[in-house]
């Protein structure tokens, strides 16, 4: 079984400032990593996503995440937020194999509150 | 279409009453995903749904809940005698891919409120 942690409810930062929203793992075998925004009142759209090679990720609107096996650890970062980025973000993991254990499992969300 | 389709966006219902959620997946897309989003509980998988194999219904919370995919494609959910508790934004994703490596296109989801 696999399941997926994010500590932080809710971040609140102020425009400009860099933000981290933290995701831990855990799974006994190789992993997938994904990141999802949520802005209000619309589905899921991928950020970014780990599936092997580079550890650094980069993804859309500036965001990167840093996957570190040791840590399990999965950490979403941005250097200067804007106040655009405020929205839920989901961190989820999958296995890199077929059928059911393709479902992704996510954790619980942080909320990114952004202010001037 | 380009993109998951899902119908209705919103959904008003008595308690007790039966309602059916609709999910249009990406066109070729062989895989298709339903989840809940309560309040503060994150994604909560539900079923699975891969070309025409057996769905995985283990994420199915009660037998009041079913799903269907006719033709490897559109996806209904169904909820019968629904509660309060089922009150939850249903989201449905699809896949291109069988393998895990590949994105999940979401839907914008059907917000559900029992009343």
């Amino acid at each position: 079984a696999q399941s997926v942690t994010q500590l932080d409810s809710q971040v609140p930062v102020f425009e400009e400032a860099p933000v981290e929203l933290r995701c831990n793992y855990s799974s006994s075998v190789s992993v997938y990593l994904f990141w999802y925004v949520q802005y209000p009142n619309q589905g899921l759209q991928l950020l970014l996503k780990y599936l092997s090679g580079s550890t650094l990720v980069k993804g859309i609107n500036g965001f990167e995440a840093e996957f570190n096996k040791s840590q399990t650890s999965f950490h979403l970062r941005k250097p200067s937020v804007h106040i655009s980025d405020t929205a839920e973000y989901f961190c989820a993991v999958t296995n890199p194999t077929t059928g059911t254990a393709s479902k992704l499992t996510f954790g619980t969300g942080t909320r990114l509150q952004v202010t001037l | 279409g380009a993109g998951v389709s899902q119908s209705p966006s919103n959904k008003v219902t008595e308690k007790g009453k039966d309602v059916e959620l609709r999910c249009d997946p990406i066109s070729g897309h062989t895989a298709l995903y339903w989840y809940r989003q309560s309040l503060g509980q994150g994604l909560e998988f539900l079923i699975y749904f891969q070309g025409n194999s057996a769905p995985d219904k283990s994420g199915l919370p009660s037998d009041r809940f079913s799903a269907e995919r006719t033709g490897g494609s559109v996806s209904t959910l169904t909820i019968q005698r629904t509660q309060q508790e089922d009150s939850a934004v249903y989201l449905c994703a699809s896949r291109r891919s069988p393998s895990g490596g590949y994105g999940y296109t979401f839907g914008s989801g059907t917000r559900l409120t029992v009343v």
